[in-house]
């Protein structure tokens, strides 16, 4: 079985303060994990994931996230916030092991940058 | 939203009324999925398909139906035994490996009076 929490709801932040967005996950064998992220009335789009190797991944936008196994945690950051950063974030995890590709997702976490 | 278009954007039904939306994709993926969206809900899986001619229920199938007749078009009907079809869709699609990300299309925004 497979999991993802994000625990907030809603991640508040000041724009140029450096940004969190919190998940953890809970798989059987080894994760893939992922991050996208949803403006209003649009689709997801995908922003970085990790595979394997580094555990420090960089994705679009100037987002990177870190891979920590003994947390099981994938959080999301950002060094300096852009007000354009508002939006939905949503963090997947799928099982390496098992063979399903379908993908869980977290809830989501509304980032709200404020001028 | 690059490569997966969904249409119409904005669909009004009453209620008692089956309704199809589209979902094309052209990057060539073996899967794709539907997905329903509610305020504070994050995603829900409807159905996915993995091949042309199968698909899979997800987590909440009951009110829809889809087909898969070509590999790039995976359309979705909510019927009326839909209770609360009220709801922002989403289709995806992805290939068939553990490490691919998903590929979101625009959504269309469904509601039902």
């Amino acid at each position: 079985a497979q999991s993802v929490a994000q625990p907030e709801d809603q991640v508040n932040v000041a724009e140029g303060n450096p940004l969190t967005v919190k998940c953890t996950y809970s798989v059987s064998g080894n994760p893939y994990l992922f991050w996208y992220v949803q403006y209003p009335n649009r689709g997801l789009q995908f922003l970085l994931k990790y595979i394997t190797g580094d555990n420090l991944v960089k994705g679009s936008y100037g987002f990177e996230a870190e891979f920590n196994k003994s947390q099981t945690s994938f959080h999301l950051k950002k060094p300096s916030a852009l007000v354009s950063d508002s939006a939905l974030y949503f963090c997947a995890v799928r099982d390496r092991t098992g063979g399903s590709y379908i993908p869980t997702f977290g809830r989501g976490t509304s980032l709200i940058v404020h001028p | 939203d690059g490569g997966i278009t969904q249409s119409p954007k904005y669909l009004f039904r009453k209620e008692g009324q089956n309704v199809t939306l589209s979902c094309e994709q052209n990057l060539n993926h073996d899967a794709m999925y539907w997905y329903r969206q509610d305020p504070g809900q994050g995603l829900r899986l409807i159905y996915y398909s993995q091949i042309v001619n199968d698909f899979q229920k997800g987590d909440i199938a009951e009110g829809y139906s889809v087909s898969r007749e070509k590999k790039e078009s995976f359309p979705l009907t909510v019927t009326s035994a839909q209770k609360n079809p009220t709801a922002f869709y989403l289709c995806a699609s992805s290939q068939l490996t553990n490490d691919y990300e998903q590929y979101f299309g625009p959504g269309t925004r469904l509601t039902v009076t």
